[in-house]
């Protein structure tokens, strides 16, 4: 079956460590993206993907980094410098079209101790 | 810049009741419009979206929603709610003129269904 995983489900993480969101789809999607998830303020982009090996900050892109080495993955990293990482982080592809559907994973659970 | 208002960040209705979520952008130019469900813990699936066309979308689940540009709105309904409807909805645009194609998120609005 074609999707998006995402992993792990649940995430925990001591203040002042980076961690790493895994995402990965097997929809042949060029584009890809990262979007933190809060109470109450709906979806935020974080980082997006068109193209491998090209990414663009979103609107809440300090504290974090990605890469795209392949179509396939789009891992995104969570460092210290995020002073408020605890949040639902949801991975999104789409073939790169205004009209497409975005699909969602899962979702990882990230949550700082 | 382009948002996107939900008003009520709660509905409650009874079961067997019309369900009415409303959806405001604000671009002068209408964008692409999609309605999103969340359930817990889970990612979102996308109801419907209008694109062009026909201004009455149906989507997925009985749920349907109609592209005003006079009102730029776009309010999702549903003529009976069921239990299985109890879920977090989104509202999202795109842009036409963004060649990121990202979607910008309304706030959200938590559909409560009662027995």
């Amino acid at each position: 079956d074609g999707g998006i995983t995402q992993s792990p489900k649940y995430l925990f993480r001591k203040e002042g460590q980076n961690v790493t969101l895994s995402c990965e789809q097997n929809l042949n999607h060029d584009a890809m993206y990262w979007y933190r998830q809060d109470p109450g303020q709906g979806l935020r982009l974080i980082y997006y993907s068109q193209i491998v090996n090209d990414f663009q900050k979103g609107d809440i892109a300090e504290g974090y980094s990605v890469s795209r080495e392949k179509k396939e993955s789009f891992p995104l990293t969570v460092t210290s410098a995020q002073k408020n990482p605890t949040a639902f982080y949801l991975c999104a592809s789409t073939i790169g079209l205004h009209t497409d559907t975005q699909y969602f994973g899962p979702g990882t659970r990230l949550t700082v101790l | 810049a382009q948002s996107v208002t939900q008003l009520g960040s709660h509905v409650s209705v009874s079961e067997g009741a019309l369900v009415l979520l409303r959806c405001n952008y604000s671009s002068s130019v209408p964008p692409y419009l999609f309605w999103y469900v969340q359930y817990p813990n889970q990612g979102l699936q996308l109801l419907l979206k209008y694109t062009t066309g026909a201004t009455l979308v149906k989507g997925i689940n009985g749920f349907e929603a109609e592209f005003k540009k006079s009102e730029t709105s776009f309010h999702l309904t549903k003529p009976s709610a069921h239990m299985s409807d109890a879920a977090e909805y989104f509202c999202a645009v795109s842009p036409r003129m963004d060649s990121s194609y990202k979607l910008i998120f309304g706030s959200g609005t938590r559909l409560l269904v009662r027995p």
